[in-house]
């Protein structure tokens, strides 16, 4: 079956660095979407990773490992404003996007 | 990047009213559109697949009567719950994917609040 596995909730202080994980499982791949999402609002587009490595895009930054199922987007100079849910959405063969129930990230003062 | 509406925002009705939600891509054809529904704490749910021209797809567990989807142009999906009932009431969420390119990006109407009384 498909399943994504990201930690449900995590805590981080702002001004830190946090690293968010995701591993996947599914019915092929193309490519892996990370979303961020405020409560209440629609999921807004973060990254996009379809090869192996690391991508850049300004304090945000997301990693892929086809070959390990995993994937981590990586949040430098945390401000308050990025306390939402991050979904981990990898899309299959068919080109649907496969969501979990994303990762709630708390910013502290 | 591209832009997603979504009408009406909130809505409130009374159990066995029909209500429509309209999803519309604003500068760019959608050949496909999707329909998500998501209840708190929850991840999303896809409802459906929208393909214009054609009927749609429901994912397994989804009533085709009951959520009844019209992708009639390149650029509009609507979504009408028939007969809503309180445990319709949720966030619904449509989406539209680009033109087939590098990344196929799904970008998110800013959703629809329903809640049945």
């Amino acid at each position: 079956g498909q399943n994504i596995d990201q930690p449900t909730e995590m805590t981080a202080t702002e001004g830190a660095i946090v690293q968010i994980n995701c591993t996947y499982q599914t019915s092929g791949f193309n490519g892996l979407f990370w979303y961020q999402q405020h409560a209440g609002e629609a999921p807004t587009f973060l990254s996009y990773n379809v090869l192996d490595g690391l991508e850049e895009k300004g304090r945000f930054s997301s990693f892929l490992s086809r070959s390990k199922g995993y994937s981590y987007l990586l949040l430098k100079e945390l401000q308050m404003k990025d306390s939402a849910s991050y979904l981990c959405a990898p899309q299959d063969s068919n080109y649907q996007l496969i969501w979990g129930a994303g990762t709630k990230l708390i910013i502290k003062p | 990047g591209a832009v997603v509406s979504q009408h009406p925002s909130r809505v409130i009705c009374k159990s066995g009213t029909s209500v429509k939600i309209e999803c519309r891509s604003l500068d760019f054809q959608a050949t496909t559109m999707f329909w998500y529904r998501q209840f708190p704490k929850q991840s999303l749910m896809l409802m459906a697949t929208s393909n214009e021209g054609s009927k749609a797809t429901y994912e397994q567990g989804v009533e085709k009567d009951k959520f009844l989807i019209n992708h009639a142009s390149l650029t509009l999906s609507t979504l009408t719950v028939t007969s809503a009932h309180p445990e319709d009431s949720s966030f619904y969420i449509c989406s539209a994917r680009d033109p087939p390119g590098e990344v196929n990006e799904q970008f998110f109407g800013p959703g629809t609040r329903l809640t049945v009384l």
